[in-house]
């Protein structure tokens, strides 16, 4: 079963605006990762946060971690149109090296 | 090289057919994976293969069999499928780790149909 529950499940933003998508997850981890997913692609590694890190930024992305509450946020500034995809986060559980599993995953729409 | 390249993108087989699918990296990556993805669903962790043995197997009924002969190629077999195998198959690779999980390189997938 999924380790992450994503909200919103959809979301639709005009260009230029900010998108946040949230990542719950259910045990401990190692790290959390970001990928995203144009339609019937493959998957495209964003970042990694470790659990010992609360926010990581990379260009027009930034992700917090609280592992108190197991939770992630993944925030897109300014986003634009090519920013439309399916967004995952995924969990790389304590205890069971290389069993990286992905949440339930939120679809972006940056429309012009 | 940073790429992972899976063959066919696309194939069709009935449910007596035998089948492969076939992924390659050249990235000097030790774990390989297998993920299957319905569509609108997240992928589904199938099988993982560190240092050319497999070390994971989420409880994937024995028609899929997967085989790793070399540490650049991993092999998924197909064989006796159902319709509800349908799906695209993703491959990946990453460093492998003996602690923790890192950034995972996927393929484009290959998307089966099942007849």
């Amino acid at each position: 079963s999924q380790q992450g529950e994503e909200d919103p499940q959809a979301l639709s933003i005009q260009e230029g605006e900010n998108a946040t998508m949230n990542c719950s997850y259910k045990t401990s981890i190692n790290n959390l990762q970001w990928y995203r997913q144009n339609s019937g692609r493959g998957l495209v590694h964003l970042i990694l946060i470790r659990s010992n890190e609360r926010e990581k930024h990379s260009g027009r992305l930034r992700v917090t971690l609280d592992t108190s509450k197991k939770s992630s946020s993944l925030l897109i500034t300014a986003s634009r149109a090519a920013d439309t995809a399916s967004y995952f986060c995924a969990t790389d559980p304590t205890g069971t090296a290389s069993k990286l599993t992905f949440g339930t995953g939120t679809r972006l729409q940056v429309t012009l | 090289d940073t790429e992972v390249t899976q063959t066919p993108k696309h194939l069709v087989m009935g449910m007596t057919n035998k089948k492969s699918l076939k992924c390659e990296q050249h990235m000097g990556h030790r774990a390989m994976y297998w993920y299957k993805q319905k569509a609108k669903k997240p992928p589904e962790l199938m099988f993982v293969y560190s240092y050319e043995k497999l070390s994971i197997n989420e409880s994937v009924p024995s028609r899929f069999s997967p085989e790793c002969p070399n540490s650049s190629l991993l092999n998924l077999h197909l064989h006796a499928l159902q319709p509800e195998d349908s799906a695209l198959y993703l491959c990946a690779s990453s460093q492998a780790g003996l602690a923790a999980t890192g950034e995972l390189f996927f393929g484009e997938g290959s998307r089966l149909t099942v007849l």
